[in-house]
């Protein structure tokens, strides 16, 4: 069955860039009516949606974090990217990626990053 | 933005009995596109129920969802003890927002 894996630095500097990769496993990532989407959840908090993109490159971001946030997608390496600038202390969280569809059915087992100097 | 709120904040409940766990919109969700998750401690959280009422894939039928516009429900008709965790509701309808959460705790 398909199958999310996030990978990226845990430790990323203030007013640096956060980069994370979603790798998909057992399944395409080109399927239709699925959107691949990341999600944050801060220490001992509930979830964010950051945002999420089809397979055809359309997105859509939270109008919160919409002015530091691209998420790409490569559908040769069954990947998709989530690069979130100019963080500080406020972007330290759990950041899991996700499939969309009605939902989130299936999601990674998440990634800690934290954000310090 | 649609606004959930989710109550009550912690539900304590004993292994058998039935849990009732509210979730309100700030405005009516389009199509019942509302979700229920299952979040346990260090795990990422688990589709229960997606469309105000459908359960997902392998989801057991003591879960069951209902509701539509700015009113929800996710009853758990007996708890196990591998149900007691924190129960977000997320609607999708129009962007997509989480609610706080709701910790079944036991008693």
């Amino acid at each position: 069955q398909v199958q999310l894996q996030e990978s990226g630095p845990g430790l990323v500097k203030p007013s640096q860039t956060l980069s994370l990769t979603c790798t998909v496993s057992g399944g395409s990532i080109n399927s239709g009516g699925y959107y691949w989407s990341w999600i944050r959840q801060h220490p001992g908090k509930g979830l964010e949606c950051i945002g999420y993109i089809f397979y055809s490159g359309s997105t859509y971001y939270n109008p919160s974090l919409k002015s530091r946030v691209t998420i790409s997608v490569d559908t040769s390496k069954k990947q998709f990217s989530l690069k979130l600038s100019s963080v500080t202390a406020a972007d330290t969280a759990v950041y899991y990626c996700a499939r969309g569809s009605g939902g989130f059915d299936i999601w990674g087992q998440g990634t800690m990053v934290t954000v310090s100097s | 933005e649609i606004v959930l709120t989710q109550s009550p904040g912690t539900l304590s409940l004993s292994p058998g009995e039935r849990a009732t766990l509210s979730c309100r919109a700030s405005q009516s969700v389009s199509s019942s596109y509302l979700a229920w998750y299952q979040q346990k401690p260090g795990q990422a959280p688990r589709l229960l129920i997606y469309g105000a009422s459908s359960r997902a894939t392998g989801i057991p039928d003591r879960f069951s969802g209902s509701g539509s516009g700015t009113d929800f429900t996710l009853t758990i008709s007996r708890l196990e003890p591998e149900d007691f965790a924190v129960y977000y509701c997320q609607q999708y309808g129009s962007s997509f927002t989480f609610g706080p959460g709701i910790k079944v705790d036991i008693k």
